[in-house]
């Protein structure tokens, strides 16, 4: 598949489980991110990767890990979470300066 | 911070009517203005952009103004089609100006009447 893709595509998880969202893009960009999108509510950023470095942490719960091993693959860990933290969380990338261009399908995740 | 309000949140018009949505944001060093669509149960799709150093773009039955002075940029769809149904986002980059960081509107339902 080309573009961005997400792994799993739905998720539901207990607040005492531990889970990871997997995002991997074929598109040769050097910046990825996640984004958290809930209802009536614009789309957060939450973590910014250049050339697999992070640069942004946008004040995130530190029940959320990411983690960047190389420009391709993008990974979300997720233990302790609350329902709260229910959302379609999408990962995208881009060139450094190109603005964000291509998200991924999102994974919808639901916190018991 | 920067900050983006978006309006209307929703909006209903009748095909092939013409339809604008609107945003305002609040740092002026903001220098990129994206629009993104999301149709039910998609990922946002990158419609159009617009930098500070243009007032204007088109492409084709869409464009996108920008008033730095009064810090808004618009959203204009032309001869609306059903296929236009859905959310739109606007977006400013945040961070001084970064065109990674985006900062987004709350959306626009919009819905095209056949």
């Amino acid at each position: 598949e080309t573009g961005v893709t997400q792994t799993p595509r739905h998720l539901v998880m207990g607040m005492t489980n531990k889970k990871s969202l997997k995002c991997e893009q074929h598109l040769g960009h050097n910046a990825m991110y996640w984004y958290k999108q809930s209802a009536k509510k614009p789309l957060e950023l939450m973590f910014v990767y250049n050339f697999k470095e992070q640069t942004e942490n946008n004040s995130v719960p530190s029940r959320f890990s990411p983690e960047c091993p190389n420009s391709s693959h993008l990974f979300l860990h997720l233990h302790t979470l609350q329902p709260e933290d229910s959302a379609l969380y999408l990962c995208a990338s881009s060139f450094l300066t190109s603005g964000v261009r291509d998200f991924g399908p999102g994974t919808r995740l639901t916190v018991l | 911070g920067e900050n983006v309000e978006q309006h209307p949140s929703t909006l209903s018009v009748q095909e092939g009517d013409s339809a604008v949505i609107k945003c305002t944001y609040s740092d002026s060093a903001s220098n990129y203005f994206p629009w993104y669509k999301q149709e039910l149960g998609k990922r946002p799709q990158l419609i159009i952009d617009i930098r500070s150093n243009v007032g204007e773009k088109k492409d084709q039955r869409i464009a996108v103004t920008l008033n730095k002075t009064a810090k808004h940029f618009s959203l204009h769809i032309t001869e609306t089609q059903p296929e236009d149904s859905a959310v739109y986002f606007c977006a400013a980059s945040g961070d001084g100006g970064a065109t990674n960081k985006l900062i987004f509107g709350t959306g626009t339902l919009l819905a095209v009447q056949p």
